[in-house]
């Protein structure tokens, strides 16, 4: 029973392809997240998602591109892929935003992307 | 947006010894984690713990808000400890403290 899931877990790709990332949660959370993971680990909050509704945006190049069907699912979908986007994604979360504070949030394993 | 640092970067135990993990942050926040990341990269939640102290068997958290920090205790350390603790204020993660603990 896995809380929250991804797929793929790894994603070997040329430069230039576009690739999506799915993400899925069975917790009955209202809210979503995308984080990525570089080489040094540094974890950075790429997007979040409210109910469907987009609630962070943070400094993204405009080729990832979220979308969020329903509030158990959040997609990433990177167009024109670059030697500087191979990183872990890290999908994620929680019961609610709580008012932009924010509440305990629970990862999916990740998905390891290298763009060659 | 809001400074989170953690202290030490690295931290290598013999398995059995005690260790403290430090996060300081720069706002007031309601909303703490601190997390494990293991060998195999999986992020698991340990505390979340916005304000005062929780323990959860050999682990224990402690947060200060007022004074902007918390602390992560480790007792009796275990090779499987091993890995980079997070925490989290928000949504801004610190860089991490690399454990490694020897058998």
């Amino acid at each position: 029973d896995t809380a929250v899931s991804q797929t793929p877990k790894y994603l070997v790709t040329q430069m230039g392809n576009d690739k999506s990332i799915k993400c899925e949660q069975n917790l009955g959370h209202d809210t979503m997240y995308w984080y990525k993971q570089d080489s040094k680990k540094f974890l950075k909050i790429m997007f979040s998602y409210n109910n469907k509704e987009l609630i962070i945006n943070e400094t993204v190049p405009n080729r990832f591109s979220p979308k969020s069907p329903d509030k158990a699912h959040l997609n990433l979908h990177i167009n024109s892929l670059e030697l500087g986007d191979s990183a872990v994604y890290f999908c994620a979360s929680s019961r609610t935003a709580g008012h932009l504070g924010f509440e305990t949030q629970y990862f999916g394993p990740g998905t390891r992307l290298l763009v060659l | 947006g809001i400074q989170v640092e953690q202290s030490p970067p690295d931290l290598i135990l013999q398995e059995g010894a005690n260790s403290t993990l430090r996060c300081n942050f720069s706002d007031s926040v309601n909303n703490l984690q601190w997390f494990h990341q293991n060998p195999w990269g999986q992020l698991i939640n340990l505390f979340y713990i916005p304000s005062g102290t929780k323990q959860n068997g050999r682990l224990s958290a402690t947060t200060v808000a007022t004074e902007r920090y918390s602390l992560l205790y480790i007792s009796s350390s275990q090779t499987t400890d091993s890995g980079v603790y997070f925490c989290a204020v928000r949504l801004t993660f610190g860089e991490g403290t690399q454990l490694t603990v020897n058998p």
